[in-house]
This record gives structure tokens, sequence and C-alpha cells, in this order.
């Protein structure tokens, strides 16, 4: 299975934008890369996944090197409510969080 | 739909009692999933089941013991509770489980908070 690096922890400003790297060197040239991320005290939620081009949705865009061996979540403006911990999870025979990175909103 | 449900949400053992962690679904998902979460930690794999009938270990299953015989249901049992297995217990659940693609989202239950004493 892919393993993944990410910063242990990122700040940003409330209303600005975020990029969160992974770096998943390993993945193989078939598998999606998902995101989710963790709100203090709640299980984890689903954010974004793709395979090779750029995918966006309400929440988050996804930004996904031509090599496939990193990845980008960009949230356009930070809100106090995306202060959460962001897991990338490349696919694999088994779903495996990492530690995540600790994303902190300054308000 | 009442998605991932888990219970209890909060439970109280003494060193050597056992104990069944209840999760269900109600969305037909073949896969499913339990991990621990440690304080300050990210989330380990204990068990996991790709459909009825069929499940296999992931990373930390010591001390855990599970079985799927119905598509909805997915019991995490405990057989000699250990302060060890002080923590936080997510049940997840999705359509395909990994290298599920586009439909491989997984959906997790409250969790359940368990203290070994």
């Amino acid at each position: 299975d892919a393993k993944t690096t990410q910063p242990n922890s990122m700040e940003s400003n409330e209303e600005e934008p975020v990029h969160l790297p992974c770096n998943h060197s390993t993945i193989s040239g078939t598998d999606y890369i998902h995101w989710y991320r963790q709100l203090p005290s709640q299980g984890p939620e689903y954010v974004i996944h793709g395979l090779t081009s750029n995918v966006n949705n309400r929440m988050a865009s996804l930004a996904i090197a031509e090599d496939r061996k990193s990845s980008t979540l960009i949230l356009h403006r930070a809100t106090l409510r995306d202060a959460a911990v962001y897991y990338c999870i490349p696919e694999g025979n088994k779903i495996i969080f990492g530690k995540g990175t600790r994303l902190h909103i300054l308000p | 739909n009442a998605g991932v449900t888990q219970t209890p949400k909060f439970q109280v053992l003494k060193t050597g009692q056992s104990m069944t962690l209840q999760c269900a679904q109600d969305m037909n998902h073949e896969y499913m999933s339990w991990y621990r979460q440690d304080p300050g930690m990210g989330l380990r794999l204990i068990h996991y089941s790709v459909g009825a009938g069929i499940t296999d270990q992931g990373e930390v299953p010591n001390g855990y013991n599970v079985s799927r015989s119905t598509t909805e249901d997915f019991p995490l049992r405990l057989l000699s509770a250990a302060p060890s297995q002080t923590s936080v217990y997510f049940c997840a659940s999705s359509y395909s489980g990994p290298r599920g693609g586009l439909t491989d989202t997984q959906y997790f239950g409250p969790g359940t908070r368990l203290t070994v004493l």
C-alpha cells in the first residue's frame, strides 16, 4: 500500500486560501487519492477524491501532480469551521489513515 | 437513511471484561471497517470486511474479533479488555471499499469512547 507524507500542522488566516500538500510517491497508476478531514470530537468525513486531473466540489479542490506522486488539497476561503485534521489516503488493499495535517485557522 | 450507527456512545470496562461494540449501516454497503483512535493520534485500522462472511485483519487486530453475518452489521468484540484498549472506536462503511475508485467514499459513525480501568 502507498505511503504518504503530510506536514504535521499548518496555519492559515481566516478567509484566505489554504494549500495542504501530500506526497504519495509509491501510489499505483490506477488508485484514486482520497482526502478526509476530522473535525474536533467527530468521526472523519469525506472531502474529495480524484485520479489524474484536478477535481472540484463544493468543499474544496484537489490538484494532482502530473506524475501523481503528490497532490494538494485547496480550500479556497478558509473559515474557522475548517479547523481540522486533514488526511490524504491513496487507495490500496486497505484504507489506512496516516497522522494527517492539523490545520489551524486564525481569526 | 440513518447512515452508520454505533452503540454504545460511551463504555467503561474493568480489565478482563469482554464486550461487543455494535456497528450498523443501512446503505447496503459491502465494505465495513473498524478503527481505533488514541488521543492525539490518527486512526488505525483494526479489522475490515469486504462483504458478508468475509473479514480480514488491519494494522492492529490483536485483542479484537469480528464477524460479518449480514451486510448491515459488523460488531467488534473485545475478548478480555486491557487498559491499552482505552480509545475511541470508529466504524466506517463504503459501497465498494479499497480500490473502489469513484464509489469508494467512506461514511463514519459517531464513535464509541471506551475506557478500560
